[in-house]
């Protein structure tokens, strides 16, 4: 079993869509909870980033965390074309949290 | 906000040829950086943790006498894949966070390396 779990997609949205994007983790201890938006050939950028239980809203996007069930998921408001992109879901793990295992991504296709 | 800069971008050489890659934190102190491998259509995987004054940790199944990592300074980590063959192209990312916090790493741009 991978230790992060995400569906590979594609996930298909039209634009204007709320697009939902899922993580499952299998490590109970983790505390610190990562979403990275990833451009084909680009390297990863910080979306959000959720430690506690519970809903986090950042302009378009909200992190929901369920740590009892072990999952995590992303929602994209008002999905846009610029939206297309591999969303990697990440946990932190070592002494500081920042040692990162990704999960193999979800690739999201927004359709003007 | 933290800006994490890696440098070459591109690298194309010939089989049996180092390869050196620089990964600088440029605004603020990094004592642990991370360099991350990924291949076509796949995710990021670890290949190791730098440590700042300390050897590196590397995951398992990373040669640790393959790819070289030096942390000299706490703005600096630079990754050597000695003697790369075709087998090593990928795409190879580091990533920063500052010294004593537990905030988000940032990555830098990746070097895209395409051994001939």
């Amino acid at each position: 079993q991978k230790e992060v779990e995400q569906n590979s997609g594609p996930l298909s949205v039209p634009e204007g869509a709320i697009a939902s994007l899922n993580c499952t983790y299998s490590d109970r201890g983790s505390q610190s909870f990562f979403w990275y938006r990833q451009y084909s050939g680009k390297s990863p950028e910080l979306i959000m980033f959720i430690y506690s239980n519970g809903d986090k809203e950042d302009g378009r996007f909200t992190a929901q965390l369920n740590k009892a069930s072990q999952y995590v998921s992303l929602l994209i408001r008002d999905s846009q074309p610029s939206d297309s992109a591999t969303y990697l879901c990440a946990l932190g793990s070592g002494a500081a949290g920042n040692k990162l295992t990704f999960g193999g991504g979800t690739r999201v296709l927004v359709k003007p | 906000g933290a800006v994490v800069s890696q440098h070459p971008s591109w690298v194309i050489c010939k089989s049996g040829t180092s390869v050196k890659i620089e990964c600088r934190s440029l605004d603020f102190q990094a004592t642990t950086m991370f360099w991350y491998r990924q291949f076509p259509k796949q995710s990021l995987m670890l290949m190791a943790t730098s440590n700042e004054g300390s050897k590196a940790t590397y995951e398992q199944g990373v040669e640790k006498d393959k790819f070289l990592i030096n942390h000299a300074s706490l703005t600096l980590s630079t990754l050597t894949v000695t003697s790369a063959h075709p087998e090593d192209s990928s795409f190879y990312i580091c990533s920063a966070s500052r010294a004593n916090s537990n905030q988000p790493q940032h990555f830098g741009d990746g070097t895209r390396l395409s051994i001939l």
